[in-house]
C-alpha cells in the first residue's frame, strides 16, 4: 500500500520568511496530492491540491510542486504570517484509492 | 459549498457504554464517507470507508464489531463505538468527497468529535 513520509516534523520561521514542507510517496499509481491545514482542535482544511498531470500549482502565497519521477511533492508558503501557524498534512491517493496522510508538520511563524 | 457536519462535537461517557457519532454532508451528496481517528499531536488514521447502501470497508486492525458504521443515506453516515473503553478516547473525524467530483479524491472534513471515556 501507499506510504507517505513528511518532513520536517516541526518548522519555525520568522514572519515574512518562506516555509517549505516536503513529502514523499511510494505508490506510483497515486495521482492526487492534497495539503491540509489543521489548527488546534479544529478540522483539517484543504488549502491546495495537485494532480499528477500537473507539475506545479499556485494560489496566492501557497504553491505546491510535484515530481512524479522522484515521487515527491512539496508545499511552499511565501511571506509567512502568524496566522499560518498550524499543523500541515500532506496526503497521497487518487481515483478509488483512499488518501494516506503524512505525519504532519507543525509550523510556527514568529512575529 | 462542500460543508460536512458532525454531531456531537464532544461526548463524555462511562466505560462500557456505546456512543453514536453522526456525519452529515449538508450541501452535497456523498456515496462514500471516511472515518478517521486522530490521537493528540498525531496524524489522521483512516478507520473505515463508509459506503451508502453497502457494508463499510474497515482498515487492517480496526474491529468492525466495535466500530459499527451505517451509511443510511446519501448525506448521513454514523459511527457507533460499542462498549467504549478509555483507550477509545480520541478525536474522531469524518470526511466526504462531493459525489459530483467524480472520484473520492477531494475530501472535506467534518469538525470532529472529541470522545472521552471515563
Amino acid at each position: 500500500g501507499e506510504n507517505v513520509e513528511q518532513h520536517p516534523s516541526t518548522l519555525s520561521v520568522q514572519e515574512g520568511d518562506s516555509a517549505v514542507i516536503k513529502c514523499t510517496y511510494s505508490d506510483s499509481a497515486s495521482n492526487y496530492f492534497p495539503w491540509y491545514k489543521q489548527e488546534l482542535g479544529k478540522r483539517p482544511q484543504l488549502i491546495i491540491d495537485i494532480r499528477s498531470n500537473v507539475g506545479e500549482k499556485k494560489d496566492q502565497r501557497i504553491a505546491v510542486t510535484l515530481n512524479k519521477t522522484a515521487k515527491h511533492f512539496s508545499l511552499h508558503i511565501t511571506e509567512t504570517q502568524p496566522e499560518d501557524s498550524a499543523v500541515y498534512f500532506c496526503a497521497a491517493g487518487g481515483g478509488s484509492e483512499k488518501l494516506v496522510f503524512g505525519k504532519g508538520t507543525k509550523l510556527t511563524v514568529n512575529p | 459549498g462542500a460543508v460536512v457536519s458532525q454531531h456531537p462535537s464532544r461526548v463524555i461517557c462511562k466505560s462500557g457504554t456505546s456512543v453514536k457519532i453522526e456525519c452529515r454532508s449538508l450541501d452535497f451528496q456523498a456515496t462514500t464517507m471516511f472515518w478517521y481517528r486522530q490521537f493528540p499531536k498525531q496524524s489522521l488514521m483512516l478507520m473505515a470507508t463508509s459506503n451508502e447502501g453497502s457494508k463499510a470497508t474497515y482498515e487492517q486492525g480496526v474491529e468492525k464489531d466495535k466500530f459499527l458504521i451505517n451509511h443510511a443515506s446519501l448525506t448521513l453516515s454514523t459511527l457507533t463505538v460499542t462498549s467504549a473503553h478509555p483507550e477509545d478516547s480520541s478525536f474522531y473525524i469524518c470526511s466526504a468527497p462531493p459525489q459530483t467530483s467524480g472520484s473520492t479524491d477531494t475530501q472535506y472534513f467534518g469538525p470532529g468529535t472529541r470522545l472521552t471515556v471515563l
